[in-house]
């Protein structure tokens, strides 16, 4: 069974505008981590935004925050103010347990084009 | 600033040829790993290393050995490539598992023939 779920393969937004990105996932852990990462064109991976399971307050970093509904798992980037360079693959991901052993799984990604 | 990084950035391999990429971190982080991206999976785990001297399988790790004989290196190794192996592979660092978010190599881009 897929542990982190994108539901979005490709999403459109106006430059200015705010979009949110999907993802679910499936633990039965108590202690995990969420993570956000970018992927534009030229292919490197870039670390955006962090949210743990016993945090309280959704994450913030600039114009990213995480929509993080621990019920419902799901845990949705939200972009305020999109921006042409903002167009990139976006990767939810996440660490279950709290270990140095355990490991990281990705999302299959969502591609976000930013339209002038 | 170098970071993480990755040789060689491109590889043709024949199968059956063996070879080794190399990940190299200069920011003293304790844990490093290695990923492959196929189109349309995200990103799969390979083999990880939670210091020098220790490693451990990932989600994919047939087919693939690793080595973590210093710190600031990781290296990935193909005995045998099958086109099956064709893929990009990351390698990426944190110094904080719990919280911290990877810092990830350029990439390898892999063909095998």
């Amino acid at each position: 069974a897929q542990k982190i779920t994108q539901t979005q393969p490709g999403m459109f937004v106006q430059e200015k505008e705010a979009v949110t990105l999907d993802c679910t996932y499936d633990t039965s852990d108590q202690s995990y981590g969420l993570f956000w990462y970018k992927q534009p064109s030229s292919g490197e991976m870039i670390f955006l935004i962090y949210q743990g399971s016993y945090d309280e307050q959704n994450a913030t970093e600039g114009r990213y925050s995480l929509n993080f509904q621990k019920a419902r798992k799901s845990a949705n980037l939200v972009i305020s103010a999109s921006q042409l360079g903002d167009s990139a693959m976006y990767f939810c991901a996440m660490r279950e347990g709290e270990t140095s052993y355990d490991k990281v799984i990705f999302g299959p990604g969502t591609s976000l084009s930013v339209i002038p | 600033n170098a970071g993480v990084t990755q040789t060689p950035k491109f590889r043709v391999l024949k199968t059956g040829q063996s070879m080794t990429l190399l990940c190299a971190q200069d920011m003293n982080h304790e844990y490093m790993y290695w990923y492959r991206q196929d189109p349309g999976m995200g990103l799969r785990l390979i083999h990880y290393s939670v210091g020098e001297g220790t490693t451990a399988k990932g989600e994919v790790p047939d087919g693939y050995n690793v080595s973590r004989l210093k710190k600031q290196n990781f290296l990935l190794g193909l005995e045998s490539a099958a086109p099956s192996q064709t893929s990009v592979y990351f390698c990426a660092s944190t110094d904080s598992f719990l919280k911290g978010g990877y810092t990830f190599g350029s990439g390898t881009r892999l063909t095998v023939v």
